[in-house]
């Protein structure tokens, strides 16, 4: 059975800086793998998507990478802002379609 | 303008009272699913649908039941809701998650509260 741990569970930065948030999922045979996005009582906003044939993907100040043969992906936001506050989740695609999510790590970008 | 909607946002139920939970998305996406979400244990997979008159179970199916008869809609029904569902519930669709390139959209959630 598919485990996704997201290390750590809450994190605190000044703005500008640049913060990497880690994803580990057990089982390597993955289609693909998720970022989203989830503000306080709303939905899931996805950020990128990387294929298992894909190493990183890039939108904006915002680049995953991927690792399978480790179990890892991460998330790497550069210089930080407020509007960055938020849940990061990460997700991955596997066997007979089903997805397993991370339990996310809380953002807070101090001004 | 595409979307997942979900009805109703909000819900305080009694314990046994029947109830559904309406998905309804209009990019004619192929895949459904729904979630749980609750402190500490993350975003869960209830059931999930392939397409029309096909579902399976995800890892928490216990006390739910849904059904597709149509591509666009994938109700969530609690038989005899209990207090231990209590959570946010979250649908999602996507137009084939076999590919390998395809983003799951979400609807804004639905807070249900069993007394």
């Amino acid at each position: 059975k598919q485990e996704v741990t997201q290390i750590p569970a809450a994190l605190s930065v000044p703005e500008g800086e640049n913060l990497v948030l880690n994803c580990s999922f057990t089982d390597s045979a993955i289609y693909n793998l998720q970022w989203f996005r989830q503000d306080p009582g709303k939905g899931l906003t996805s950020l990128l998507l990387i294929q298992s044939s894909q190493r990183e993907q890039t939108s904006g100040r915002l680049n995953a990478s991927l690792d399978k043969s480790s179990g890892r992906s991460t998330l790497y936001i550069a210089a930080s802002q407020p509007g960055d506050s938020a849940t990061y989740l990460c997700a991955g695609l596997g066997g007979y379609q089903k997805v397993t999510f991370g339990t996310g790590t809380k953002l807070q970008v101090i001004p | 303008e595409a979307q997942v909607t979900q009805n109703p946002r909000y819900l305080i139920t009694v314990t046994g009272k029947k109830l559904t939970v309406t998905c309804s998305q209009n990019m004619n996406h192929e895949y459904m699913s729904w979630y749980r979400q609750d402190p500490g244990l993350g975003l869960r997979q209830i059931y999930y649908s392939m397409n029309v008159e096909v579902t399976d179970k995800g890892d928490v199916p216990e006390g739910y039941k849904v059904s597709r008869k149509e591509k666009r809609n994938f109700p969530l029904i609690l038989e005899s809701p209990s207090p231990n569902q209590t959570s946010l519930y979250f649908c999602a669709s996507c137009r084939y998650p076999g590919l390998s390139t395809d983003t799951q959209y979400f609807g804004p959630g639905t807070r249900l509260t069993v007394l």
